[in-house]
This record gives structure tokens, C-alpha cells and sequence, in this order.
């Protein structure tokens, strides 16, 4: 099995750069998906395969990854971006299994 | 436009199963794709409990799998799940999602599923 692991919480300025990272062997093999949650609301995906973002997703958000440490990196931060971000990705077993970051909450000043 | 839409009991009591069923439109689950299940308990992060492939091949968290079985029904374009022996740790939010490649897209609104006598 392997875990992912995220900072439990970020903070950035209106308008400013943030960068959310999960690190885990698994990232590794694999590229990791990034999904955002407010409250009350399913997650939505916002970024997979190496950097693609989904019908919708403005561009300020973009992914990258190095080694075991992927990123989800929004550009100009709105406060509409305010939510938890969670990443995901296969597990390094070898097995169809799936593993998801504690996540990441938001907060945007 | 595929959707994902999740129902079931809303209260189980300790001990009993819990069963859940998801609902897919706009897309034909005998098609392709695998199709999971993920929960998140209150104030918790996602917790991916399982995946069945549209022939009927499964995947199991290993934390849950003596208690979990998924299982397609083609014909009513529905996937299900049962986790048995339930207790107020399996008490959360139960998402369905169909799984493209390495990710999840898109999901159910999900259905709360409480476990108390």
C-alpha cells in the first residue's frame, strides 16, 4: 500500500500564487489527479493525467510533478477558489487500488 | 453528459449491512470503465472503499475488504455496494465516481449513510 500526504491547511493572498503539494512513492509511477471541495458539495476534479485540466476549470489552475511530490499549482488565486483540494492516484502495489491525500484546505486572505 | 446519481438507506444499525446503489445515465457502464466507490466520514478526507470493472472484476481497499462487496448490474446501468458488520466508524458520506484512466470523473452528489440504533 502507500499513502499520500498533504499540508492540512494553506493560506494565500487575493490574486497571489499558491502552490498545494502531496508527496508519496506512488507519485513516483504515477501522475496524480487534484479534485476541490466546497462544502457541502461532491469533489470536482481539476486537474489529471500531467497537466490537463477538465471542460470548465479556469486556467489559473495547472499541475506539475517531480520525483514523489506532485503539485497543484492556482495562479491569481479568486475567492471562489477557497475549498479543500485533495490529491489521488494509483497505488504503487501493482494493484487496480486507489489512494487519496488527507487534503488541503484553502484559505484564501 | 454522464452522471452519477447514489441511493440507498440513509440509517443502518450497528451490525447490519449497509447497501448502496449508483445510478448512471448518459452512459452505458457495459461500455468500459471502471466504477468506484469512496466515502468520507464527517470533517474527514475521501477514503476510497472500492472498484468494479463494467465484466465484473473487483478491487478492494485491503482496510475494508472482509466487508465490502461491489457489483454491476448492466441491464439497469447500476453499480451497488454492501459493507457488512457495520459500526459509527463506517458513519459518512458515500460517493460513487467513474474512473478514466488515473482519475475520478465525475462523481455522484454522494448520500449520507449514518450508523446508529
Amino acid at each position: 500500500s502507500s499513502e499520500l500526504t498533504q499540508d492540512p491547511a494553506v493560506s494565500v493572498a487575493l490574486g497571489q500564487t499558491v502552490r498545494i503539494t502531496c508527496q508519496g512513492d506512488s507519485l513516483r509511477s504515477y501522475y496524480a489527479s487534484w479534485y476541490q471541495q466546497k462544502p457541502g458539495q461532491a469533489p470536482v476534479l481539476v486537474i489529471y493525467g500531467k497537466n490537463n485540466r477538465p471542460s470548465g476549470i479556469p486556467d489559473r489552475f495547472s499541475g506539475s510533478s517531480s520525483g514523489n511530490t506532485a503539485s497543484l499549482t492556482i495562479t491569481g488565486a479568486q475567492a471562489e477558489d477557497e475549498a479543500d483540494y485533495y490529491c489521488n492516484s494509483r497505488d504503487s502495489s501493482g494493484n487496480h487500488n486507489w489512494v487519496f491525500g488527507g487534503g488541503t484546505k484553502l484559505t484564501v486572505l | 453528459q454522464v452522471q452519477l446519481q447514489e441511493s440507498g438507506p440513509g440509517l443502518v444499525k450497528p451490525s447490519e449491512t449497509l447497501s448502496l446503489t449508483c445510478t448512471v445515465s448518459g452512459y452505458s457502464i457495459s461500455s468500459g470503465y471502471y466504477w468506484g466507490w469512496i466515502r468520507q466520514p464527517p470533517g474527514k478526507g475521501l477514503e476510497w472503499i472500492g472498484s468494479i470493472y463494467h465484466s465484473g472484476s473487483t478491487y478492494y481497499n485491503p482496510s475494508l475488504k472482509s466487508r465490502v462487496t461491489i457489483s454491476v448490474d448492466t441491464s439497469k446501468n447500476q453499480f451497488s455496494l454492501k459493507l457488512s458488520s457495520v459500526t459509527a466508524a463506517d458513519t459518512a458520506v458515500y460517493y460513487c465516481a467513474r474512473i478514466q484512466q488515473y482519475w475520478f470523473d465525475p462523481w455522484g452528489q454522494g448520500t449520507l449513510v449514518t450508523v446508529s440504533s
